[in-house]
């Protein structure tokens, strides 16, 4: 599975934007995006995803660069609940499993 | 019903017990997944079933033993384990086929090893 790399950790003020960038210079035409967060002391939980196109959700929105060799998850009004770990993840499409490989991803911290 | 359910939430267990985590899922899912998550690193796989059978195995020590009686249940069975062993472990679904499903996880089982 290609890699991804990330900031180890970003801050931001509660009701901030927040952009969180992730480089995947070696993805592959087949591969997915896919950006998940993990909250202290919980499992993670699925943000968004997306192949090509710029992605909106009711949690966040996904901009993928257009050579896409880099992606940017965007906050758009952070809350404290939205401090976490963010892992940004590469998930092939011709996978029938649907396993994920995590790096290390981002520290989130979000202040009052 | 999207909730991946965890049992026990903790456990402590001695180098010579046998013990079990026991995951569940309602939501018709064919794939489960067994991460391992030590503190401050991410999850790490370490098996996959499809259809009730072990699809994949990240050459994880025999002395844990996973097993999928049926397609909602995934157990992990645990023995002679080791103090290095202690973590916190993930269980996770999802559909089967392409990259864009996405996987529900637990909220894990925090096994401390004594």
């Amino acid at each position: 599975d290609a890699k991804t790399t990330q900031p180890n950790s970003m801050e931001s003020n509660e009701e901030e934007p927040v952009h969180l960038p992730c480089n995947h210079s070696t993805i592959s035409g087949t591969d997915y995006i896919h950006w998940y967060r993990q909250l202290p002391s919980q499992g993670p939980e699925y943000v968004i995803h997306g192949l090509t196109s710029n992605v909106n959700n009711r949690m966040a929105s996904l901009a993928i660069a257009e050579d896409r060799k880099s992606s940017t998850l965007i906050l758009h009004r952070a809350t404290l609940r939205d401090a976490a770990v963010y892992y940004c993840i590469l998930k092939g499409r011709g996978s029938t499993l649907g396993r994920l490989y995590f790096g290390r991803g981002t520290q989130l911290t979000v202040w009052p | 019903d999207t909730e991946v359910t965890q049992t026990p939430k903790h456990l402590v267990m001695g180098m010579t017990n046998k013990k079990s985590l026991k995951c569940e899922q309602h939501m018709g899912h064919r794939a489960m997944y067994w991460y391992k998550q030590k503190a401050k690193k991410p999850p790490e796989l370490m098996f996959v079933y499809s259809y009730e059978k072990l699809s994949i195995n990240e050459s994880v020590p025999s002395r844990f033993s996973p097993e999928c009686p049926n397609s909602s249940l995934l157990n992990l069975h645990l023995h002679a384990l080791q103090p290095e062993d202690s973590a916190l472990y993930l269980c996770a679904s999802s559909q089967l086929g392409g990259g864009s499903g996405e996987l529900f996880f637990g909220e894990g089982s925090r096994l401390t090893v004594l």
